[in-house]
């Protein structure tokens, strides 16, 4: 079983719709979470962290529930733009504290 | 503009052949990382340098695979001899380590490696 597990999608939404990712964690010892982003053929790059008690940035809203080991991204009225791969992110803060562990992302396809 | 260089961005070399990728950390952070990504595994972390010393390497194999920091603003990994299934992207990250918080890692933009 993978540390990080994410349903891989597609996800193919209109433009405007609200679309959620989840992802499932199993280091219980993990302490930071991220969402980062990946274009087609890019690096990814860091799109917001997720805290306890939740955090929004514009149209994208992430959760963490620790009890259940989820998290959760949100992106509301979804734009062409936000077209992309979503990857989860846990730092299990073993040793290292930078080290992460991806889990193996979720494709979102915005239509028109 | 800071940012992560990796050299070469593709690589096509036959079976048996060494490869050898460069990374360009961001000036001042202290800690590089190297990820391998296929379609099947995701993002897999190789190895893991702080101050240049490496932390974990557990990812990699070692009988083909070594990574070294020459200096602070070199990071190089090696694979020797190379096969098919080395076939990937290769990124290079770096970050700013203070003790135990996490800050954000940036990724250089890889190197597509084709192994025939």
């Amino acid at each position: 079983r993978k540390e990080v597990e994410q349903d891989p999608g597609p996800f193919n939404v209109p433009e405007g719709a609200t679309v959620a990712f989840n992802c499932t964690y199993s280091n219980s010892a993990s302490q930071s979470f991220f969402w980062y982003r990946q274009d087609c053929r890019k690096e990814p790059k860091l799109l917001m962290s997720v805290y306890s008690s939740g955090n929004e940035d514009g149209r994208f809203t992430a959760q963490l529930n620790r009890a259940s080991q989820y998290i959760s991204l949100l992106i509301r009225d979804s734009k062409l733009s936000d077209s992309a791969t979503y990857l989860c992110v846990a730092n299990p803060l073993t040793g290292g504290g930078n080290k992460l562990t991806f889990g193996t992302g979720t494709q979102l396809k915005v239509e028109l | 503009d800071a940012r992560v260089t990796q050299t070469p961005r593709h690589k096509v070399t036959e079976m048996g052949q060494e490869v050898t990728m460069r990374c360009q950390p961001i000036l001042g952070h202290n800690t590089v990382f190297w990820y391998r990504q296929t379609m099947m595994q995701g993002l897999e972390l190789l190895a893991y340098f702080r101050n240049r010393a490496p932390l974990d390497d557990s990812g990699m194999p070692k009988d083909r695979f070594s990574a070294e920091m020459p200096d602070a603003t070199l990071a190089t990994l090696k694979i020797q001899p190379s096969e098919p299934r080395d076939s990937a992207v290769y990124f290079c990250a770096s970050g700013l380590a203070t003790g135990f918080s996490y800050n954000e890692q940036f990724f250089g933009p890889g190197t597509r490696l084709t192994v025939l």
